[in-house]
This record gives C-alpha cells, sequence and structure tokens, in this order.
C-alpha cells in the first residue's frame, strides 16, 4: 500500500536553531501534504496545509515565518522550525493521500522535536 | 467546521474484557469519512477504519467492531475480548469528502488493557 515516510524521526536541538522534518510520499504523487502537531497527551491538530508549487496554507494561531513549508515537489514537502525553542517541543506528523483519490490517507511515522 | 468528540478520556480494563470507545461528531457536511486511528507508544498512527457516510452498515474485523449511527452522528468502536497489545490511544477522526487529507480528530482515549 501507499506510505508517507518522515525523517528524521527523532531531533533533539539546541535553542535558537532551525530543525527541517521531511514529509515524503514514496508510491503515489501527493499535491497536497498535511501537517499536524501533537503535544504529549494531547490530540493532533492540524498546522497547515501543503500545497505543492504554492503557499502553504497555515491554520489559526500557526506563525508561518516560525513553520516554514515547502512543498516543491509531487513528492516532498518540508517543514522547518525556525529558531526553535523548548515550548515547540512536539511530535509532528505529515499526512498525504494520492492526487484525485478519494479519502485515502497515510501519515508519516511522526517526528519528535526536542528542544533543549 | 467539524467536531469529533471522544467523551472517555482514560479507559482501563482487565483482559479478555469487552470496550467500547465512544465517538461523536458534528458536522454541516452531507458527505464525509470518519475515522479511527489506534496510536501506540511508539507514536505512529495506526489506520483502523474508514467510513463513509452513505455507509451505516456496521462492520467487523476480527475482535474489531465499528457501530455507525447516522441519527446520533456516532461512530463507535468496540474490542472484543481485549488483549494487552490493544493498550493505545484510539483517536476518531472526520473529513469532509474532497479535503483531502485534512482530519479533524477527537481528543482520543486512551485505553490500558491490563493482565
Amino acid at each position: 500500500g501507499a506510505v508517507v515516510s518522515q525523517h528524521p524521526s527523532r531531533v533533539i536541538c539546541k535553542s535558537g536553531t532551525s530543525v527541517k522534518i521531511e514529509c515524503r510520499s514514496l508510491d503515489f504523487q501527493a499535491t497536497t501534504m498535511f501537517w499536524y502537531r501533537q503535544f504529549p497527551k494531547q490530540s493532533l491538530m492540524l498546522m497547515a496545509t501543503s500545497n505543492e508549487g504554492s503557499k502553504a496554507t497555515y491554520e489559526q494561531g500557526v506563525e508561518k515565518d516560525k513553520f516554514l513549508i515547502n512543498h516543491a515537489s509531487l513528492t516532498l514537502s518540508t517543514l522547518t522550525v525556525t529558531s526553535a525553542h523548548p515550548e515547540d517541543s512536539s511530535f509532528y506528523i505529515c499526512s498525504a493521500g494520492p492526487a484525485g483519490g478519494t479519502g485515502e490517507l497515510f501519515f508519516g511515522e511522526g517526528s519528535r522535536l526536542t528542544v533543549l | 467546521a467539524q467536531k469529533v468528540t471522544q467523551a472517555q478520556t482514560e479507559i482501563s480494563v482487565v483482559e479478555k474484557e469487552d470496550v467500547t470507545l465512544d465517538c461523536v461528531y458534528e458536522t454541516r457536511d452531507t458527505t464525509y469519512y470518519l475515522f479511527w486511528y489506534k496510536q501506540p507508544p511508539s507514536g505512529e498512527l495506526v489506520f483502523l477504519i474508514r467510513r463513509n457516510s452513505f455507509d451505516e452498515q456496521n462492520e467487523i474485523s476480527g475482535r474489531y467492531s465499528w457501530n455507525f449511527q447516522k441519527s446520533t452522528s456516532s461512530f463507535n468502536f468496540t474490542i472484543t475480548a481485549s488483549q494487552v497489545v490493544d493498550s493505545a490511544v484510539y483517536f476518531c477522526a472526520h473529513t469532509p469528502q474532497g479535503a483531502g487529507n485534512m482530519l479533524t480528530f477527537g481528543g482520543g482515549t486512551r485505553l490500558m488493557v491490563k493482565p
């Protein structure tokens, strides 16, 4: 079946540095990918919609300058947490589905970010 | 806007007991999909089921069964003869048809199955 892969699965960084997380669709093309954030013991909250070839759409309350999203190809979206701070520590997970598909959803393995 | 409510934040059962996880949703969409996902401690989301709003048939898959009641906007999930490996957080989610992968998740239910 279709697979979505995220990298890295875990990252620890110092406060003030930037971290890039990749989300790849391995065997299908995805014009749209979604980025979610999950704080400990909480639900997944949609952060932004990544659109291939155009700007991402951010949910209310999500700083676009803080969380840079680039969807340069039909199989890759990247989320960059800029100038990370401890409060950005979270589990980030992406999802994607085949272009033209109906309700088929595939999630990446997730990336756990810890900012010291 | 959609809303998904999982009223049970934590459930604890003893192995072999049956357990039902509740999910209630609110939507103005006429066509939509409902999902259940399992999230074990490792974090990845494990897909369990997708249900189209037009299909109200209940579904059974091994020890898992789902009851979709459109009249009450509920999509409950039952695990029969629970096992320790069922311990995880379970999420119910909704997406309007045509919204791609944009899911609205419920708060999740943490299920603990004790031996």
